[in-house]
């Protein structure tokens, strides 16, 4: 069965640190795609990024950067120089893929709470 | 210039009553979602279309019905509303069949948040 873990609840750190989000995911489909989202304190759910399981290039996106390493079955989210706004909820999901079978249905973590003081 | 947009942002109601959400598109997807996010922020799928038809029905109660008119439109309409019922209701859309690389990314709609009292 597909299962996500987000094994941090809750983090705090101060403005300006670096930050990592952990997320260790299971499959046993050899293709599959993983996800961030974010979901600020107004609620609603913001799509960050998706990888694809062939793909293991590390990406950066400004302050954000990921790290995806099929060995470990871990794709972890790193925020560098935290700012205020990086305050929210985030998400990592997994989906299956794959012809006529790809049902789309992504799982999710349990989601870590980021709280960045000033 | 909405993405996916849901109605109502917030629905308070008392036990036993019925009511629906409603969802639109206008990514020009193929394939929508329901998904539900309880009190502990768990996300959980519910449902899902793909143009027009139900491809994912995730052992939910039989009170709750989604009808889609249109491959742009997903609504959920749910009976007899129980207080577990409170949640969040998320729809969400992907390109599907027709998004070729980028099929699977989901986009979210701003959420309902359901008070059933």
């Amino acid at each position: 069965a597909q299962k996500v873990t987000q094994a941090q609840t809750e983090i705090s750190v101060v403005e300006k640190e670096d930050v990592t989000l952990d997320c260790v995911y299971e499959t046993r489909d050899t293709t599959y795609y993983l996800f961030w989202y974010k979901q600020p304190p107004s609620g609603e759910l913001v799509f960050l990024i998706r990888r694809n399981s062939f793909d293991e290039q590390n990406e950066i996106s400004g302050r954000y950067s990921w790290n995806f390493q099929k060995s470990t079955s871990s794709f972890n989210f790193t925020i560098t120089a935290s700012q205020v706004v990086d305050s929210a909820v985030y998400f990592c999901a997994l989906s299956e893929a794959g012809g006529s079978s790809n049902t789309g249905k992504l799982i999710f973590g349990q989601g870590t709470t980021l709280q960045v003081k000033p | 210039d909405t993405a996916v947009s849901q109605t109502p942002k917030y629905l308070v109601t008392q036990m036993g009553n019925d009511k629906s959400i409603k969802c639109e598109q206008n990514l020009g997807h193929d394939t929508m979602y329901w998904y539900k996010q309880d009190s502990k922020k768990f996300l959980k799928i519910m449902f899902s279309y793909n143009n027009k038809e139900l491809i994912i029905n995730e052992t939910v109660p039989n009170r709750f019905s989604p009808k889609s008119p249109d491959k742009a439109h997903l609504n959920l309409h749910i009976n007899s509303l129980e207080l577990g019922d409170s949640a969040v209701y998320f729809c969400a859309s992907s390109p599907g069949t027709s998004g070729g690389e980028y099929q699977e990314t989901q986009y979210f709609g701003p959420g309902t948040r359901l008070l059933v009292l």
